[in-house]
């Protein structure tokens, strides 16, 4: 079993539209819970991240983590065409080392 | 501002040619990242260094090596590349020793084509 799991998609909705962005993972070691954005021809960038099992509200995104399941998702409210892009999941466990455990990630395209 | 650099944006290659990718960030980080990216698998870690001189396999180490001799210069190497080594490479850093999460910054990539 992959220590996470996170469907490609793609995902194709029209603006306005709720996203939803899952990941699961297996390894209960991972502490921090973090969602990157990736612009075409960009490297990825934090979105932002959780430490606990609940809901995190930044704007329009909420981070939800339920570690009982081992199940993290990322929801956009009111998308946007500039929210198009690749959604990926990875994982902290607290090594100084600072390694992280990405997803494969989400493929995201917002229409008008 | 964060800054991670990457020497070339675009590259090809020929097959058995040794190739070099550099990376430079201008943030003091302690720990440095080569991934490849490719459609459907994701990131893959190949090498991580947490020091200089030092280094850590990462899960596709083979083909490939790293060199880190100055603490902002993360040099990945590939000694006799093959096409299975067309890849879109990413370099990143972080910060070590400061608490949890250790957000890593990414430079925008290498697009290697090896023909």
């Amino acid at each position: 079993q992959k220590e996470v799991e996170q469907d490609p998609g793609p995902l194709s909705v029209p603006e306005g539209a709720i996203v939803s962005l899952n990941c699961t993972y297996s390894n209960s070691a991972f502490q921090y819970f973090m969602w990157y954005r990736q612009y075409s021809r960009k490297g990825p960038e934090l979105l932002m991240y959780t430490y606990s099992s609940g809901n995190k509200e930044d704007g329009r995104f909420t981070a939800q983590v339920d570690k009982s399941s081992k199940y993290i998702s990322l929801f956009i409210r009111d998308s946007q065409p500039s929210d198009s892009a690749t959604y990926l999941c990875a994982f902290d466990r607290g090594s100084t080392l600072g390694r992280l455990y990405f997803g494969r990630g989400t493929q995201l395209t917002v229409w008008p | 501002d964060v800054k991670v650099t990457q020497s070339s944006r675009y590259l090809v290659k020929r097959t058995g040619e040794k190739v070099f990718l550099e990376c430079v960030q201008d943030m003091d980080h302690e720990n440095m990242f080569w991934y490849r990216q490719d459609p459907g698998l994701g990131l893959r870690l190949i090498y991580f260094s947490y020091d200089v001189k030092m280094k850590e396999k990462g899960d596709i180490p083979e083909g490939y090596s790293v060199s880190r001799e100055k603490k902002e210069r993360f040099s990945l190497i590939l000694e006799s590349a093959s096409t299975n080594q067309t890849s879109m490479y990413l370099c990143a850093s972080n910060p070590t020793g400061t608490g949890s999460p250790y957000e890593q910054y990414f430079g925008p990539g290498t697009r290697l084509t090896v023909t």
